[in-house]
This record gives C-alpha cells, structure tokens and sequence, in this order.
C-alpha cells in the first residue's frame, strides 16, 4: 500500500523566514497530494492541493510543488508568520482511491 | 453552510465501557470517511461509508469497532468494551464525491479518553 514519508518531524522558524516541509510517496499510482494544517484541538485543514499533471501551485504565501519522476512533494511557506506555527501533515491519495494516507506531520514554530 | 459536525467533543469512558461518536456530514455530501490519531502521529484512515453502505473498513479493528451512515441521521463509529489504547482522537471528513480528487473536509474531532 501507499506510504508517505514527511520531513522534518519539527522546524522552527523566525518570523519573516521560509519553511519547507519536504514528503516522499511511494505507490506511483497516486495523483493527490493535499496538505493540511491542524491547530491544536481542532480537525485538520486544507491549506492547499496538488494533483498529478501540475509540478507547482501557488496561493498567496503558500506554494507546494511536485516531482512525479522522484514520488516527492514540498510545502512552501514564504513571509512566515506567528499564526502558521501549527502541525502540517501533508498526504497522498490513490489515482481511483478515496483513503488519504498521512505523513507524520511537521510541528512549525514561528518565532516572533 | 455548516461544516462537518462532531459530538461530543471529548468523552470519558472506563475500561468496559461502549463508546459512540457521532458525525454530521457537510450539506450536500454523502460520503463519510473515520480517521483516528494517536497522540504525535499522523491520522489513520478507519473507514469510509456512503449512505447505508459500508464501502471499505480495512483500517478498522476487526473486533469491537462499528460504524454505520443510515439513511437519516449522522454516521456513528462504535466502539464497544473500550480499552487504554482506544484512547486517541477521532476524525470524521465528509465529500461531495467518492473521486479521488474530492476535497475530504475534516470536523473538529471526538477525543476520547479511556480510563
């Protein structure tokens, strides 16, 4: 089955800096990768979509780009701010499938 | 347009005991999907339902884990005998659509806790 792998496990970051948070996938056969953002305490949210016939994707401060030939996606934040600090959990989805499978996550800190 | 409903928010339960979580899909959508994640981990997929039809539940346990979507009403994700390592939080997503590009939104999840 589909494995996604997500890096780093935490990053810390000045406000005003960029953070990349970087995933890999295994099965070819997938063609979604959604990313999402999840407060504490609350149900994960969708920041930004990608699917398998675009390499890049832009919206505002966000831009996540992939790279079908090496199975691995990144999310770009640019201009961070203290709000972004969250987990992001970027995941992939099977051409034909409905199961989203998860990364690990990536708890951001945005250092005022 | 309200997004997808989860209740109760938190519930407390003894070892033994039966849990129900209940979830109200967005409006207009007709397919429910139960994730559950463990504190520090990434989300889990359980099982996916449409209305009165359970489509896969490989993720779920064989044993003392139910879920149904009737006809009318919210998707319930039972758990019966409840033990420690059911403790965890539990997320409901809804979609218009089954497509593999449909959009899951998530609810604010069920935690729950066993003691």
């Amino acid at each position: 089955g589909e494995n996604v792998e997500q890096h780093p496990s935490t990053l810390s970051v000045q406000e005003g800096d960029s953070a990349v948070i970087k995933c890999t996938y295994s099965d070819s056969a997938s063609n979604y990768f959604p990313w999402y953002k999840q407060e504490l305490g609350k149900g994960p949210q969708l920041i930004i979509d990608i699917r398998s016939n675009v390499g890049e994707k832009k919206d505002q401060r966000i831009a996540v780009t992939l790279n079908k030939t090496a199975k691995h996606f990144s999310l770009h934040i640019t201009e961070t701010q203290p709000e972004d600090s969250a987990v992001y959990f970027c995941a992939a989805i099977l051409t034909g499938g409905f199961k989203t499978i998860f990364g690990a996550g990536t708890r951001l800190f945005v250092k005022a | 347009n309200a997004g997808v409903m989860q209740n109760p928010r938190h519930l407390v339960r003894r070892r033994g005991q039966e849990a129900r979580l209940r979830c109200s899909p967005m409006k207009g959508h007709s397919h429910v999907y139960w994730y559950r994640q463990l504190p520090e981990e990434g989300l889990k997929f359980m099982v996916y339902l449409q209305k009165e039809n359970i489509i896969d539940e490989s993720g779920m346990p064989k044993e003392r884990f139910s879920a149904e979507f009737p006809k009318e009403g919210p998707s319930i994700l039972r758990i019966q005998q409840v033990v420690r390592g059911d403790s965890a939080a539990y997320f409901c997503a809804s979609s218009p659509g089954s497509s593999s590009t449909d959009t899951q939104y998530f609810g604010p999840g069920t935690r729950l806790t066993v003691l």
